[in-house]
């Protein structure tokens, strides 16, 4: 089964601080990376899906890296708020088609 | 508003009986999922259908059963079988892209979870 690693597990920021993490997979057979937002009580929101080496996607604040050659995708959060508090999945889809989660980066924005 | 509705929210069953989750979309999607949530692991793929009256075992299929009589329904029973049935289920759903397996490059969209507790 393919192995979808993210780092860091949590992560406390000040409000205004600028902050990155990692999502790492094997980049064998790779076919597309999803980034999710999940913010507590609610259900999971998709923020990113990206396929190709070097894709670079943006939503706000918030933009996302993709090496499919080395295998690693970056998620950063520019000036980050309160309201970004969440846990932030990374799911990687391979040959087998099956998305495979990883355990999640969950970020603490402290006002 | 078009979505993906999980009931219950809440679920507490004896051990031995069996439990079925229901999981409702009316955002008109072929393909839907399963997932499980268990304490400091990734989501994890029990079943999934990409068309009616069809699914497939996911990852950790064993102890689970799921039916896709119509394209908006896609319930998941926990059976008796299921050694550690207590965790937190995720539907969810997407377009099917023609490929083998929709949610490829399609977003996947998630209801609200059930939390399902075995005593």
């Amino acid at each position: 089964i393919l192995n979808v690693e993210q780092s860091p597990q949590s992560l406390h920021v000040q409000e205004g601080d600028s902050t990155n993490f990692t999502c790492s997979f094997p980049s064998s057979n790779f076919y597309a990376l999803h980034w999710y937002r999940w913010e507590t009580a609610k259900s999971p929101e998709a923020l990113f899906v990206m396929t190709l080496n070097g894709d670079e996607k943006k939503k706000g604040r918030i933009s996302a890296t993709l090496n499919t050659k080395e295998g690693y995708s970056y998620l950063y959060i520019k000036g980050s708020q309160p309201e970004d508090s969440a846990t932030y999945l990374c799911a990687v889809s391979s040959n087998t088609g099956k998305l495979i989660f990883g355990q999640g980066t969950t970020l603490q924005v402290k006002p | 508003d078009g979505g993906i509705t999980q009931s219950p929210k809440y679920l507490f069953r004896k051990e031995g009986q069996n439990v079925t989750l229901s999981c409702e979309q009316n955002l008109n999607h072929d393909a839907m999922y399963w997932y499980r949530q268990d304490p400091g692991q990734g989501l994890r793929l029990i079943y999934y259908s990409q068309i009616v009256n069809d699914f497939q075992k996911g990852d950790i299929a064993e102890g689970y059963s799921v039916s896709r009589e119509k394209k908006e329904s896609f319930p998941l029973t926990v059976t008796s079988a299921q050694k550690n049935p207590t965790a937190f289920y995720l539907c969810a759903s997407s377009p099917w892209t023609g490929t083998a397996f929709g949610s490829y490059n399609s977003p996947l969209h998630f209801g609200n979870g059930t939390r399902l507790t075995v005593t």
